[in-house]
């Protein structure tokens, strides 16, 4: 049985900090995504990745594909009030030889204060 | 692009009586999933569809959750004899392919009374 684990579970921090949060599978996986999602609404995809030790920026994201492929993280740089939110990993492994479907981790809940 | 559409946004029904949960997916994705998410948990997975192979049935908590997709577009989620513990927001979410990304409606808000 695949496991995705996210940690923390919850994290609250003041505007302006830095934070990390973290994906770990017992599984190899084909790719990784990130997704967040606000009170309310569905889950909006944030970035995509495929490649052992790939990091990806977007704006103040960083996003770090472990080199086993078995592990991610987000950093966030100068955390902001907008950044609130649950973050979710979902990684997909090949099942049959072709892709499975996505396994979702429960997510970490972020809350920003100004 | 119009995005993955839901509906009804909000449901109030009694127990014991069925609901119907409907879901438009983005047009030419040919993989549609469905999930249920609980207050301020992760998504758990209902049932996927990919264009018209048999569905993906290995979530569905119970025999009361059914869910059709017709001519490989539109979905519904059909929940029977509903239940206090059925109350939960459902996703769906569409996708080109099974196993990429993955674009999420913004929800159905079911509440059992």
């Amino acid at each position: 049985t695949q496991l995705l684990e996210q940690s923390p579970q919850f994290l609250s921090i003041q505007e302006g900090e830095n934070l990390t949060v973290y994906c770990n599978s017992s599984s190899v996986f084909s790719s990784l995504q990130w997704y967040r999602q606000e009170p309310g609404e569905g889950p909006v995809l944030l970035v995509t990745v495929v490649t052992g030790g790939e990091v990806k920026k977007l704006k103040r994201l960083t996003f770090q594909f472990g080199d086993a492929r078995k592990d991610s993280s987000l950093h966030i740089t100068a955390a902001q009030p907008g950044d609130t939110g649950l973050y979710l990993c979902a990684q997909s492994t090949f099942y049959g030889g072709s892709q499975g479907n996505l396994i979702f981790g429960k997510g970490t809940k972020l809350s920003v204060k100004p | 692009g119009a995005g993955v559409s839901q509906s009804p946004s909000n449901k109030v029904t009694e127990k014991g009586k069925d609901v119907e949960l409907r879901c438009d997916p983005i047009s030419g994705h040919t993989a549609l999933y469905w999930y249920r998410q609980s207050l301020g948990q992760g998504l758990e997975f209902l049932i996927y569809f990919q264009g018209n192979s048999a569905p993906d049935k290995s979530g569905l908590p119970s025999d009361r959750f059914s869910a059709e997709r017709t001519g490989g577009s539109v979905s519904t989620l059909t929940i029977q004899r509903t239940q206090q513990e059925d109350s939960a927001v459902y996703l769906c979410a569409s996708s080109p392919r099974r196993g990429y990304e993955q674009y999420f409606g913004p929800g159905t808000r079911l509440t059992v009374t």
